[in-house]
Protein backbone atom coordinates (compact mmCIF):
# COMPACT_ATOMS: atom_id res chain seq x y z
CA UNK A 1 0.00 0.00 0.00
CA UNK A 2 0.90 3.42 -0.32
CA UNK A 3 3.32 5.39 2.23
CA UNK A 4 2.40 8.80 3.66
CA UNK A 5 4.95 10.23 5.10
CA UNK A 6 3.54 13.59 7.67
CA UNK A 7 6.49 15.83 9.40
CA UNK A 8 6.58 17.13 11.55
CA UNK A 9 5.52 14.42 14.19
CA UNK A 10 4.80 16.99 16.48
CA UNK A 11 5.28 20.66 17.24
CA UNK A 12 5.00 23.31 19.78
CA UNK A 13 4.77 26.97 18.94
CA UNK A 14 4.28 30.34 20.29
CA UNK A 15 1.21 31.93 19.89
CA UNK A 16 0.75 34.17 17.01
CA UNK A 17 3.20 32.25 15.00
CA UNK A 18 2.71 30.15 11.66
CA UNK A 19 3.88 26.70 11.58
CA UNK A 20 3.92 24.55 8.46
CA UNK A 21 2.86 20.76 7.89
CA UNK A 22 4.16 18.52 4.90
CA UNK A 23 2.44 15.66 3.51
CA UNK A 24 4.64 13.51 0.96
CA UNK A 25 3.03 10.69 -1.00
CA UNK A 26 6.11 8.05 -1.86
CA UNK A 27 4.59 5.86 -3.32
CA UNK A 28 2.69 7.34 -6.25
CA UNK A 29 1.33 10.75 -7.04
CA UNK A 30 -1.76 12.43 -5.68
CA UNK A 31 -4.03 14.85 -7.58
CA UNK A 32 -5.69 15.25 -4.41
CA UNK A 33 -4.67 15.31 -0.81
CA UNK A 34 -7.09 15.72 2.21
CA UNK A 35 -6.09 17.17 5.75
CA UNK A 36 -8.10 16.35 8.95
CA UNK A 37 -8.39 17.65 12.09
CA UNK A 38 -8.41 15.88 15.70
CA UNK A 39 -9.28 17.18 18.88
CA UNK A 40 -8.65 15.08 21.94
CA UNK A 41 -11.36 12.22 22.65
CA UNK A 42 -12.94 13.46 19.28
CA UNK A 43 -13.14 11.80 16.16
CA UNK A 44 -11.65 12.97 12.68
CA UNK A 45 -12.76 15.75 11.05
CA UNK A 46 -12.40 16.65 7.05
CA UNK A 47 -11.13 20.00 6.93
CA UNK A 48 -10.03 20.66 3.31
CA UNK A 49 -9.41 19.22 0.04
CA UNK A 50 -6.23 19.71 -1.04
CA UNK A 51 -5.82 19.85 -5.37
CA UNK A 52 -2.61 19.85 -7.06
CA UNK A 53 -2.22 23.05 -8.84
CA UNK A 54 -5.08 24.54 -8.03
CA UNK A 55 -7.19 26.17 -4.67
CA UNK A 56 -7.98 24.03 -1.99
CA UNK A 57 -11.66 23.46 -1.15
CA UNK A 58 -12.60 23.89 2.54
CA UNK A 59 -15.12 21.94 4.64
CA UNK A 60 -17.76 24.58 6.24
CA UNK A 61 -16.26 26.42 9.45
CA UNK A 62 -12.60 26.20 8.40
CA UNK A 63 -11.31 29.33 7.51
CA UNK A 64 -9.63 29.18 4.68
CA UNK A 65 -6.71 32.64 5.06
CA UNK A 66 -5.75 30.95 8.47
CA UNK A 67 -4.92 27.16 7.44
CA UNK A 68 -3.52 28.05 3.99
CA UNK A 69 -2.96 24.60 1.62
CA UNK A 70 -0.12 24.45 -0.76
CA UNK A 71 -0.17 21.19 -3.14
CA UNK A 72 2.81 22.55 -5.53
CA UNK A 73 3.23 19.08 -6.30
CA UNK A 74 2.14 15.57 -7.17
CA UNK A 75 4.27 14.06 -4.00
CA UNK A 76 4.00 16.95 -1.69
CA UNK A 77 0.95 19.15 0.35
CA UNK A 78 1.57 21.53 2.90
CA UNK A 79 -0.92 22.76 5.83
CA UNK A 80 -0.07 26.07 7.32
CA UNK A 81 -1.49 27.06 10.38
CA UNK A 82 -0.73 31.07 10.92
CA UNK A 83 -1.43 33.33 13.88
CA UNK A 84 -2.02 30.17 15.15
CA UNK A 85 -3.99 30.23 19.05
CA UNK A 86 -3.79 27.30 21.84
CA UNK A 87 -7.70 26.88 20.18
CA UNK A 88 -5.60 25.59 17.08
CA UNK A 89 -3.90 22.98 19.20
CA UNK A 90 -5.01 19.51 17.96
CA UNK A 91 -4.01 16.44 15.78
CA UNK A 92 -3.59 17.20 12.42
CA UNK A 93 -3.32 14.50 9.53
CA UNK A 94 -3.27 14.37 5.83
CA UNK A 95 -4.35 11.31 3.90
CA UNK A 96 -3.70 10.09 0.12
CA UNK A 97 -7.08 8.31 -1.52
CA UNK A 98 -6.23 5.08 -3.13
CA UNK A 99 -5.77 4.79 -6.89
CA UNK A 100 -6.54 2.00 -9.13
CA UNK A 101 -7.76 -1.45 -7.41
CA UNK A 102 -6.25 0.20 -4.54
CA UNK A 103 -9.48 1.85 -3.53
CA UNK A 104 -8.80 2.51 0.37
CA UNK A 105 -7.20 5.74 1.42
CA UNK A 106 -3.80 6.04 3.19
CA UNK A 107 -3.08 8.34 6.07
CA UNK A 108 0.09 9.43 7.41
CA UNK A 109 1.09 9.20 10.77
CA UNK A 110 -0.40 12.83 12.01
CA UNK A 111 1.11 15.74 13.55
CA UNK A 112 0.62 16.95 17.21
CA UNK A 113 0.22 20.86 17.35
CA UNK A 114 0.56 22.33 20.30
CA UNK A 115 0.30 26.09 20.74
CA UNK A 116 0.92 28.17 23.96
CA UNK B 1 -22.53 8.28 3.02
CA UNK B 2 -24.86 6.62 5.15
CA UNK B 3 -24.31 6.98 9.12
CA UNK B 4 -23.32 4.01 10.87
CA UNK B 5 -23.86 2.75 14.10
CA UNK B 6 -21.16 1.00 16.66
CA UNK B 7 -20.85 0.45 20.47
CA UNK B 8 -18.64 3.20 22.15
CA UNK B 9 -16.23 0.33 23.55
CA UNK B 10 -15.56 -3.25 23.84
CA UNK B 11 -13.28 -4.81 25.90
CA UNK B 12 -11.77 -8.55 24.73
CA UNK B 13 -8.94 -11.02 26.24
CA UNK B 14 -5.68 -11.30 24.23
CA UNK B 15 -5.99 -14.43 22.27
CA UNK B 16 -9.56 -14.24 21.64
CA UNK B 17 -11.68 -13.19 19.29
CA UNK B 18 -12.90 -9.59 19.06
CA UNK B 19 -15.89 -8.93 17.34
CA UNK B 20 -16.61 -5.67 16.52
CA UNK B 21 -20.46 -4.91 15.21
CA UNK B 22 -21.36 -2.17 12.97
CA UNK B 23 -24.78 -0.99 11.61
CA UNK B 24 -25.33 0.75 8.58
CA UNK B 25 -29.17 0.32 8.02
CA UNK B 26 -29.49 2.97 5.24
CA UNK B 27 -26.22 2.04 3.16
CA UNK B 28 -27.22 2.32 -0.64
CA UNK B 29 -26.61 -0.11 -3.56
CA UNK B 30 -23.29 0.99 -4.17
CA UNK B 31 -21.58 2.19 -1.05
CA UNK B 32 -19.03 -0.20 0.45
CA UNK B 33 -18.18 -0.74 4.46
CA UNK B 34 -14.65 0.38 5.31
CA UNK B 35 -12.77 -0.53 8.25
CA UNK B 36 -10.13 1.24 9.71
CA UNK B 37 -8.49 1.48 12.89
CA UNK B 38 -6.81 4.18 15.21
CA UNK B 39 -4.07 3.21 17.61
CA UNK B 40 -3.42 6.84 19.87
CA UNK B 41 -1.83 9.07 18.46
CA UNK B 42 -1.06 7.89 15.48
CA UNK B 43 -3.29 8.38 11.84
CA UNK B 44 -6.29 5.73 10.68
CA UNK B 45 -4.78 2.42 9.30
CA UNK B 46 -6.71 0.78 6.35
CA UNK B 47 -7.70 -2.74 7.57
CA UNK B 48 -10.42 -4.04 5.26
CA UNK B 49 -13.60 -3.26 3.41
CA UNK B 50 -16.53 -5.06 1.15
CA UNK B 51 -19.61 -5.24 -0.74
CA UNK B 52 -21.48 -7.68 -0.26
CA UNK B 53 -19.10 -10.59 0.22
CA UNK B 54 -17.40 -11.61 2.96
CA UNK B 55 -13.84 -10.82 2.80
CA UNK B 56 -10.47 -12.00 4.57
CA UNK B 57 -7.05 -10.71 4.47
CA UNK B 58 -3.87 -10.86 7.20
CA UNK B 59 -5.63 -8.64 9.15
CA UNK B 60 -9.17 -9.51 9.90
CA UNK B 61 -12.46 -10.85 8.34
CA UNK B 62 -15.23 -8.97 7.18
CA UNK B 63 -18.70 -10.40 7.80
CA UNK B 64 -21.82 -8.37 6.09
CA UNK B 65 -25.12 -9.93 6.37
CA UNK B 66 -27.40 -10.34 3.01
CA UNK B 67 -29.65 -7.55 3.53
CA UNK B 68 -26.32 -5.13 4.08
CA UNK B 69 -27.69 -3.54 7.03
CA UNK B 70 -24.96 -4.83 9.15
CA UNK B 71 -21.40 -5.70 9.37
CA UNK B 72 -19.10 -7.29 12.00
CA UNK B 73 -15.14 -7.00 11.98
CA UNK B 74 -13.89 -10.22 13.09
CA UNK B 75 -9.75 -9.86 14.33
CA UNK B 76 -9.35 -13.74 14.80
CA UNK B 77 -6.73 -13.91 17.88
CA UNK B 78 -6.78 -9.96 19.72
CA UNK B 79 -3.37 -8.95 20.66
CA UNK B 80 -2.14 -6.11 22.94
CA UNK B 81 -1.22 -4.16 20.07
CA UNK B 82 -4.79 -4.21 18.55
CA UNK B 83 -5.80 -1.97 21.21
CA UNK B 84 -7.01 0.94 19.17
CA UNK B 85 -10.18 2.93 18.40
CA UNK B 86 -12.23 1.29 15.32
CA UNK B 87 -14.27 3.08 12.86
CA UNK B 88 -16.90 1.27 10.58
CA UNK B 89 -17.57 3.62 7.44
CA UNK B 90 -19.69 3.57 4.18
CA UNK B 91 -18.90 5.18 1.26
CA UNK B 92 -19.30 4.82 -2.05
CA UNK B 93 -16.18 4.07 -4.51
CA UNK B 94 -16.54 6.89 -7.18
CA UNK B 95 -14.03 8.98 -7.59
CA UNK B 96 -12.23 10.62 -4.53
CA UNK B 97 -14.58 10.77 -2.15
CA UNK B 98 -13.72 11.09 1.56
CA UNK B 99 -14.41 9.36 4.29
CA UNK B 100 -16.69 10.73 7.05
CA UNK B 101 -15.43 9.14 10.70
CA UNK B 102 -17.91 8.31 13.48
CA UNK B 103 -16.72 7.69 16.96
CA UNK B 104 -16.27 4.48 16.88
CA UNK B 105 -15.17 1.40 18.83
CA UNK B 106 -13.05 1.80 21.06
CA UNK B 107 -11.46 -1.56 21.73
CA UNK B 108 -9.32 -2.69 25.15
CA UNK B 109 -6.96 -5.84 24.53
CA UNK B 110 -6.26 -6.78 27.97
CA UNK B 111 -3.74 -10.01 29.37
Amino acid sequence: GAVVSQHPSWVICKSGTSVKIECRSLDFQATTMFWYRQFPKQSLMLMATSNEGSKATYEQGVEKDKFLINHASLTLSTLTVTSAHPEDSSFYICSVPGQGKATEAFFGQGTRLTVV
Amino acid sequence: DAKTTQPTSMDCAEGRAANLPCNHSTISGNEYVYWYRQIHSQGPQYIIHGLKNNETNEMASLIITEDRKSSTLILPHATLRDTAVYYCIVRSNSGYSTLTFGKGTMLLVSP
